[in-house]
């Protein structure tokens, strides 16, 4: 039973466009959501996160957005920079434990 | 300024051996998780130990794993008897307080356990 989805397994776009990666969840004890980046041959590493009584957290050139009606929340990258290629994991905190998405492969052609 | 250090990075075994992986949580960290990475699926949360204790151990399989934080030395994560199944990347992530809500995670780059 998949409590976070993310349903895109891939994603190209082209450099100095936006980047949006969706992520779907179903158990409303969520409280906290997160995103972390993660290259090749290293561990995650935590981008931006959002409590569930907000609707929009930004950073930089990274804004979440959280519907907690729809049960979704999407990771906004722009401008899009070929560095920015990796994978990305969204994850939802209840109790002790982050559960994650299956992530998205984010490429960014120069 | 060390983060999350664990070792081995790749780690080999033959089926019914057993592996040991080895997290150090980052300086000031008591607060330590394990998670386990399946080929082409997400972390799956496994175990959550304080010094000396284990808070929450819902996602670890009942049987052959086990984890312990002792008051010295790094945490470890043992797999008796492995199987082709056990084939995975394992990920530490340390914390300074508990939970995840207000406190990020910091993950280590893994251990590769390769089941033959």
């Amino acid at each position: 039973d998949q409590q976070v989805k993310q349903n895109s397994p891939s994603l190209s776009v082209q450099e100095g466009r936006i980047s949006i990666l969706n992520c779907d969840y179903t158990n409303s004890m969520f409280d906290y959501f997160l995103w972390y980046k993660k290259y090749p041959a290293e561990g995650p590493t935590f981008l931006i996160s959002i409590s569930s009584i907000k609707d929009k957290n930004e950073d930089g050139r990274f804004t979440v957005f959280l519907n907690k009606s729809a049960k979704h929340l999407s990771l906004h990258i722009v401008p899009s920079q070929p560095g920015d290629s990796a994978v990305y994991f969204c994850a939802a905190n209840a109790g002790n434990m982050l559960t994650f998405g299956g992530g998205t492969r984010l490429m960014v052609k120069p | 300024n060390a983060g999350v250090m664990q070792n081995p990075r790749h780690l080999v075994r033959r089926r019914g051996q057993e592996a040991r992986l080895r997290c150090s949580p980052m300086k000031g960290h008591s607060h330590v998780y394990w998670y386990r990475q399946l080929p082409e699926e997400g972390l799956k949360f496994m175990v959550y130990l304080q010094k000396e204790n284990i808070i929450d151990e819902s996602g670890m399989p009942k049987e052959r794993f086990s984890a312990e934080f002792p008051k010295e030395g790094p945490s470890i994560l043992r797999i008796q008897q492995v199987v082709r199944g056990d084939s995975a990347a394992y990920f530490c992530a340390s914390s300074r307080g508990r939970g995840a809500t207000n406190e990020k995670l910091f993950f280590g780059s893994g251990t590769q356990l390769s089941v033959l």
